[in-house]
């Protein structure tokens, strides 16, 4: 078992829909949770931060972490054309001198 | 304004020839990081640096190597022992080691094979 899981996609949405992204894990330790929104060949940029269990809302999106079950999620409320882009979950522990772990990232589509 | 650059966008490499990545960043961070990204692969930790002068193998080490001799400057050269470099190669970096820290990533150098 890989040690994040992330479904590829892609992902179709129409412009106005609320898009549900997700990531499971394996490893307990992880502490720390982020969300990097990537459009096409560029570099991720940070979207969500998220500290152990719990939601945490910014705009249009709320990322919601479920320790217990392994389990973390992005929404992105009232879609737009401009989220469309490969969203990646990333984690860590806090183990000194680990890096992060990122999942293979799920594409997202939205249509005007 | 403060960021991570990374040069060339597009980069060529013809068989046997080793190539060098240049990532340079004004953020004042200590740790340093270069990930490859195939599609549908994610990204793939090759090489990380916590100190000037100092640095670890990721995953994906062989066929490339790093040096951090300027705490700026993380270039990455792709040798001609790495067999399939074509993908899409990010540089990031972050204000420290600690594992909480945030991390920020460059544009990114697309390296194709000729």
């Amino acid at each position: 078992q890989k040690e994040v899981e992330q479904d590829p996609g892609p992902l179709s949405v129409p412009e106005g829909a609320i898009v549900s992204l997700n990531c499971t894990y394996s490893n307990s330790a992880f502490q720390y949770f982020m969300w990097y929104r990537q459009y096409s060949r560029k570099g991720p940029e940070l979207l969500m931060y998220t500290y152990s269990s719990g939601n945490k809302e910014d705009g249009r999106f709320t990322a919601q972490v479920d320790k217990s079950s392994k389990y973390i999620s992005l929404f992105i409320r009232d879609s737009q054309p401009s989220d469309s882009a490969t969203y990646l979950c990333a984690m860590s522990s806090n183990q000194a001198g680990t890096a992060l772990i990122f999942g293979k990232g799920t594409t997202l589509s939205v249509s005007s | 304004d403060g960021g991570i650059t990374q040069s060339p966008k597009y980069l060529f490499r013809k068989e046997g020839q080793n190539v060098t990545l240049s990532c340079e960043q004004n953020l004042n961070h200590d740790a340093m990081y270069w990930y490859r990204q195939d599609p549908g692969q994610g990204l793939r930790l090759i090489y990380y640096s916590q100190i000037v002068n100092d640095f670890q193998k990721g995953d994906i080490a062989e066929g490339y190597s790093v040096s951090r001799e300027k705490k700026e400057s993380f270039p990455l050269t792709v040798t001609s022992a790495q067999k399939n470099p074509t993908a899409f190669y990010l540089c990031a970096s972050r204000p420290g080691h600690a594992t909480n820290e945030k991390l920020f990533f460059g544009s990114g150098t697309q390296l194709s094979v000729l």
